[in-house]
């Protein structure tokens, strides 16, 4: 069965980017109706959705993220990434990624990575 | 902006039935998915497409859908089904979102 790991830096200074890695196994990131996405939770709250990628490249971004958020994929190492910029405090959360599986208009997420706390401090 | 609301809290007894709400204007239109999340945990989907329920997922967990509102159903709760429970859906544009959460407790 497919399952996902997130990779990347724990700590990120104010004003850098962040850049996480999912790395996806026991299934190719090409195959099905499927997208890739990133999704985060902070510390005793709700999850907010980042953004998707479809192995084609197309990319759909939650608005209030989308001028700081870039996903993009890597099919040759069954990989997608995310790079959120000009980090604050309010960017500490743990980030997860998952797959959205689509039919029609329909689409949720299954499975999700373990996720990885990403702190942004000085 | 559009969200999906959700009651903060729901507390049964074992072996009662709870049930959680999640409203939302786009709901009649767009489908609505439940996950659960224990502690340290990744959120695991629990029902899709308003009342489909994955493989694995016990049969005491259904969903329903009525106007504005979806509600998940746990029938004969149990004390591993203590956990935060998350509605999500899509807006017109096809953003995905979640509702806040809602805490079932187990008395």
């Amino acid at each position: 069965q497919v399952q996902l790991q997130e990779s990347g830096p724990g700590l990120v200074k104010p004003s850098q980017t962040l850049s996480l890695t999912c790395t996806v196994s026991g299934g190719s990131i090409s195959s099905g109706s499927y997208y890739w996405s990133w999704i985060r939770q902070p510390a005793g709250k709700g999850l907010e959705w980042i953004g998707r990628i479809y192995t084609s490249g197309s990319t759909n971004y939650n608005p209030s993220l989308k001028s700081r958020v870039t996903i993009s994929v890597d099919t040759s190492k069954n990989q997608f990434s995310l790079k959120l910029s000009s980090v604050t405090a309010a960017d500490t959360a743990v980030y997860y990624c998952a797959r959205a599986k689509y039919v029609d208009t329909a689409m949720w997420f299954d499975p999700w990575g373990q996720g990885t706390l990403v702190t942004v401090s000085s | 902006s559009y969200e999906l609301t959700q009651p903060p809290s729901v507390s049964v007894s074992p072996g009662q039935t709870a049930r959680i709400t999640c409203s939302g204007d786009a709901l009649p239109k767009q489908y609505a998915y439940w996950y659960q999340q224990k502690p340290g945990q990744a959120p695991v989907l629990v029902i899709y497409k308003d009342s489909e329920r994955p493989s694995g997922i016990p049969e005491r967990f259904s969903g329903s859908s009525s106007g504005t509102t979806v509600t998940l159903t746990i029938s004969g709760v149990q004390a591993e089904d203590e956990a935060d429970y998350y509605c999500q859906s899509a807006d017109s544009s096809g953003t995905s979102l979640f509702g806040g959460g809602t805490k079932l407790t187990v008395l």
